[in-house]
């Protein structure tokens, strides 16, 4: 399975916008770029998916790069909330592949955000 | 409704006992999976299904065996676990079919397991 790197951990200020970068340089062209959070004590939460193009929601924004060897989700405006544990995933989109459909998750990154 | 609803949220086991997780889920998907979240670590993907049918099973011991009896339950049966399966069981749902790599996963809150 291609793999994501991701700092450890990142710090922000409440109301200030954050950059959550991933580096995927294995990224086949099959692979969607998905980011998921996980808040204490809950399950991890869809927060935004792209396959080449850039994406916006009502939570985040995700850039992509052009060669999709790296992606960045963009929290406009951080809030306490937002404080969580955010994992870049690659999810392969190619039927009958051996990781079709799976969804794995690595490290992720420790968001902190300040009052 | 977007929910995943897992029972118990708490289970104590002995090593000896035989117990299940239960999943439920409403939103018509047809992909339902199990992870296992030990503490401080990401989650751990054990078992798919997709259509009712088991289509990943990512080596997991036996002492685990997953059931799918409908397209809405999902089951997680535990016997003879040992204390290092101790950790939260994660459920997740997603609708399936070809394009389903593309589809947002669905988890819910997770039990909570201690094996003793």
């Amino acid at each position: 399975d291609a793999k994501t790197t991701q700092p450890n951990s990142m710090e922000s200020n409440e109301e200030e916008p954050v950059h959550l970068p991933c580096n995927h340089s294995t990224i086949s062209g099959t692979d969607y770029i998905h980011w998921y959070r996980q808040l204490p004590s809950q399950g991890p939460e869809y927060v935004i998916h792209g396959l080449t193009s850039n994406v916006n929601n009502r939570m985040a924004s995700l850039a992509i790069a052009e060669d999709r060897k790296s992606s960045t989700l963009i929290l406009h405006r951080a809030t306490l909330r937002d404080a969580a544990v955010y994992y870049c995933i690659l999810r392969d989109v190619s039927a009958g592949g051996t990781s079709y459909g799976k969804l794995t998750f690595g490290q992720g990154t420790i968001l902190t955000v300040h009052p | 409704d977007t929910e995943v609803t897992q029972t118990p949220k708490h289970l104590v086991m002995g090593m000896t006992n035989k117990k299940s997780l239960k999943c439920e889920q409403h939103m018509g998907h047809r992909a339902m999976y199990w992870y296992k979240q030990k503490a401080k670590k990401p989650p751990e993907l054990m078992f798919v299904y997709s259509y009712e049918k088991l289509s990943i099973n990512e080596s997991v011991p036996s002492r685990f065996s997953p059931e799918c009896p409908n397209s809405s339950l999902l089951n997680l049966h535990l016997h003879a676990l040992q204390p290092e399966d101790s950790a939260l069981y994660l459920c997740a749902s997603s609708h399936g079919g070809p394009s389903g790599a593309g589809n947002t996963i669905y988890f819910g809150e997770g039990s909570w397991l201690t094996v003793v």
